[in-house]
């Protein structure tokens, strides 16, 4: 089946550095991928769509310029969390949607990101 | 707005129990409903799903039924088994922008 590539899949940072954690899709082309966050016993929560070629889009509450998102490909989506803080620790997962496909039957999911500030 | 509602875990169940995770939501229109499983050290994979009322999904075992008059779509399995040991996720999704709003997941321990 199809496959979204998350890398990295753990990373520790100090407080006030940035770091990028990338999404691939491995054999289909997305045009939207989707960044979500989880927090201990809670919902994933989106955090922004991401489409390719343009601006991604956030959700309400979310920073734009702390949680920086390009889509410079079909296959490849990034987030870079910008300047990170204790409280961005967190489990980041991304999700891509099969171009070829219908909304709700193609998404994928990669394998998540856990991300630690110390 | 959207928000799913599931049991909280962990459910810890015997091999070959029955199985019920219930899943209530909220939502504008009229959604499709999913279940995603998570198995350890992976990511989210699509269980089953049900784009309207009545409908009935089902997968390796599991079914869940889209209950309009509840707004629930709880799912179940007759037997489950070790390797059924997951996160599993409710979400659903409204409109066609492909944005899907999850439950917190309910962790299923299955022991021998």
């Amino acid at each position: 089946g199809a496959v979204v590539s998350q890398h990295p899949s753990r990373v520790i940072c100090k407080s006030g550095t940035s770091v990028k954690i990338e999404c691939r899709s491995l054999d289909f082309q997305a045009t939207t991928m989707f960044w979500y966050r989880q927090f201990p016993k809670q919902s994933l929560m989106l955090m922004a769509t991401s489409n390719e070629g343009s601006k991604a889009t956030y959700e309400q509450g979310v920073e734009k310029d702390k949680f920086l998102i390009n889509h410079a490909s079909l296959t490849l989506s990034t987030l870079t969390v910008t300047s990170a803080h204790p409280e961005d620790s967190s489990f980041y997962i991304c999700s891509a949607r099969d171009r070829a496909g219908v909304p709700g039957n193609t998404i994928y999911f990669g394998e998540g990101s856990w991300l630690t500030v110390v | 707005g959207n928000s799913v509602t599931q049991m909280e875990g962990p459910v810890t169940l015997s091999e070959e129990a029955f199985l019920t995770i219930n899943c209530t939501y909220t939502a504008t229109g009229y959604p499709s409903l999913f279940w995603y499983v998570q198995y350890p050290g992976e990511g989210l994979q699509l269980l089953l799903k049900a784009t309207k009322a009545d409908d009935k999904g089902s997968n390796k075992g599991f079914e869940a039924t889209y209950r309009k008059e509840t707004t629930s779509f709880h799912l179940e399995k007759g037997s489950v088994q070790v390797s059924d040991s997951a996160v599993y996720f409710c979400a659903l999704m409204t409109g066609t922008a492909s944005k899907l709003t999850f439950g917190t997941g309910t962790r299923l321990q299955v022991t021998l």
